[in-house]
C-alpha cells in the first residue's frame, strides 16, 4: 500500500523559507506513470495546487506562486521536497503531497495523499 | 486558466436523501479530465471520481459522476451519516484547478 508522509517545521518566522518533506514508501518515486504535487489549504479554506514534479526533476508550478516554490526531489531516498521563500501569514496552511498517475499523457487526479503538516507562519 | 465554480455552497440534507452537487467550468474541460474528492474534517481530501464519471477504488456505488464539457455533476444516491462532508472537483492538467467546495451538512 502505497503511503505519504509530510515532514518539516510546524513554525516558520514571516520572511523565511518553509521547507518540507514528502517520504514515499510502499512503491518508487521513480515510476514513468506519475507525477508528484503539493497542495495546500489555508484554515478553514479550499485546496490549493502549488505544484507537481516528475521523476526526472521535471516541475511544473502555481502561477501565482511560482517565484517563490522550488520542488524537489530525491530519488535515493524515494522524497521529493518543497520551498516556499518569503512566507507570511497568508502562507499558513496545511500543506499535503500527493501522488498524481499520468493519463493518456496528462497529469491527472490526486489519487493517494499524505495525511497533511499544518504549517504556521508567525513570528 | 479554467476557473471551476461549484454549487451550492451548502447543501443541507438527511440522511437516506439524495445530494446533487455541481460543478461548472469557465471553459470546456477536455476529454472529461475532471475528478471529485472527499474531505472530512481533520483529514486529507479522498479521490471519489475520475474521468468525470469514474469510481476510484473502494468508493461505494451510491457515488455517481456524470457530464462533459463544462458541466459536472457528483450524485450521492442516498446519504449515510459518513457521507456528511466537504466535496471538490478537480480539472486535470500541468495546472490543476479546484473548485472552491460544496459542504453536505445534516438538516
Amino acid at each position: 500500500q502505497l503511503q505519504l508522509q509530510e515532514s518539516g517545521p510546524g513554525l516558520v518566522k514571516p520572511s523565511e523559507t518553509l521547507s518540507l518533506t514528502c517520504t514515499v514508501s510502499g512503491g518508487s518515486i521513480s515510476s514513468s506513470s506519475y507525477y508528484w504535487g503539493w497542495i495546500r489549504q489555508p484554515p478553514g479554506k479550499g485546496l490549493e495546487w502549488i505544484g507537481s514534479i516528475y521523476y526526472s526533476g521535471s516541475t511544473y508550478y502555481n502561477p501565482s506562486l511560482k517565484s517563490r516554490v522550488t520542488i524537489s526531489v530525491d530519488t535515493s531516498k524515494n522524497q521529493f521536497s518543497l520551498k516556499l521563500s518569503s512566507v507570511t501569514a497568508a502562507d499558513t496552511a496545511v500543506y499535503y503531497c500527493a501522488r498524481r498517475p499520468m493519463v493518456r499523457g496528462v497529469i491527472s487526479f490526486f489519487d493517494y495523499w499524505g495525511q497533511g503538516t499544518l504549517v504556521t507562519v508567525s513570528s | 486558466e479554467i476557473v471551476l465554480t461549484q454549487s451550492p455552497g451548502t447543501l443541507s440534507l438527511s440522511p437516506g436523501e439524495r445530494a446533487t452537487l455541481s460543478c461548472r467550468a469557465s471553459q470546456s474541460v477536455s476529454s472529461s479530465y475532471l475528478a471529485w474528492y472527499q474531505q472530512k474534517p481533520g483529514q486529507a481530501p479522498r479521490l471519489l471520481i475520475y474521468g468525470a464519471s469514474s469510481r476510484a477504488t473502494g468508493i461505494p456505488d451510491r457515488f455517481s459522476g456524470s457530464g462533459s464539457g463544462t458541466d459536472f455533476t457528483l450524485t450521492i444516491s442516498r446519504l449515510e451519516p459518513e457521507d456528511f462532508a466537504v466535496y471538490y472537483c478537480q480539472q486535470y492538467g500541468s495546472s490543476p484547478v479546484f473548485g472552491q467546495g460544496t459542504k453536505v451538512e445534516i438538516k
